[in-house]
């Protein structure tokens, strides 16, 4: 158990919606990671938050956003859902605000829009 | 478990055999390289990382060797074990914007 946490495990929904996944990170880690693995396209960096500050942005559509809360968890909101988008979400968190920082994973979410 | 990467090239190796994975990079101003492993239904796992003026660093059972000329990265793996049995893939850190690029992955196999 890394001791990330992430919920839902599983989301089932249509397309054109919009859904909000949930991380908790490890006690006294300050950033969290999002990133989505797909069949295709493999593990994927969507964006970093750091303290609840956006610290680093990679692939992540203008459909999608997130955010960090003062008590360090962050939500990862998705809208107009396309089929395209079923992936597995993961979170990751780690103390400091590097990458080179080690990084521990959640469990993911596996979003499946239909 | 779900299973990630279905398409993924396989390594097959003997329970107690040394394994080799291989990894070519895309971006020689890469500095900072990460090996991570993922069981069936879980999030990847961190296993031994090393920066580009290293060569060889060694951990547990495992040893990660770069080489800058080929931009190529191996995983060794000593005396292979059931719980081995994972996908295994690299990460490099493109030190021109910090952020993390992941290969594709290749699954670990253990025969008994």
């Amino acid at each position: 158990d890394s001791g990330v946490t992430q919920t839902p495990k599983h989301l089932i929904t249509a397309t054109g919606q919009r859904v909000t996944l949930r991380c908790s990170p490890r006690s006294g880690d300050l950033s969290v990671y999002w990133y989505q693995q797909s069949l295709d396209q493999g593990l994927q960096f969507l964006i970093q938050y750091y303290n609840g500050e956006e610290r680093a942005k990679g692939n992540i559509l203008e459909r999608f956003s997130a955010q960090q809360f003062p008590d360090l968890h962050s939500e990862l909101n998705l809208s107009s859902l396309e089929l395209g988008d079923s992936a597995l979400y993961f979170c990751a968190s780690s103390e400091g605000g590097y990458f080179t920082d080690t990084q521990y994973f959640g469990p993911g979410t596996r979003l499946t829009v239909l | 478990g779900e299973s990630v990467g279905l398409h993924l090239p396989t390594l097959s190796v003997q329970e107690g055999d040394n394994s080799i994975i291989n990894c070519a990079y895309s971006n020689s101003a890469s500095d900072y390289f990460i090996w991570y492993k993922q069981e069936s239904g879980k999030g990847p796992q961190f296993i031994i990382d090393i920066r580009s003026n290293m060569d060889k660093r060694q951990g547990q059972r495992v040893t990660v060797l770069l080489n800058k000329t080929v931009k190529h990265l191996s995983l060794q793996i000593a005396a292979t074990q059931p719980g081995d049995s994972a996908v295994y893939f690299c990460a490099e850190r493109q030190n021109r914007d910090d952020k993390i690029i992941f290969g594709k992955g290749t699954r670990l196999h253990i025969l008994p």
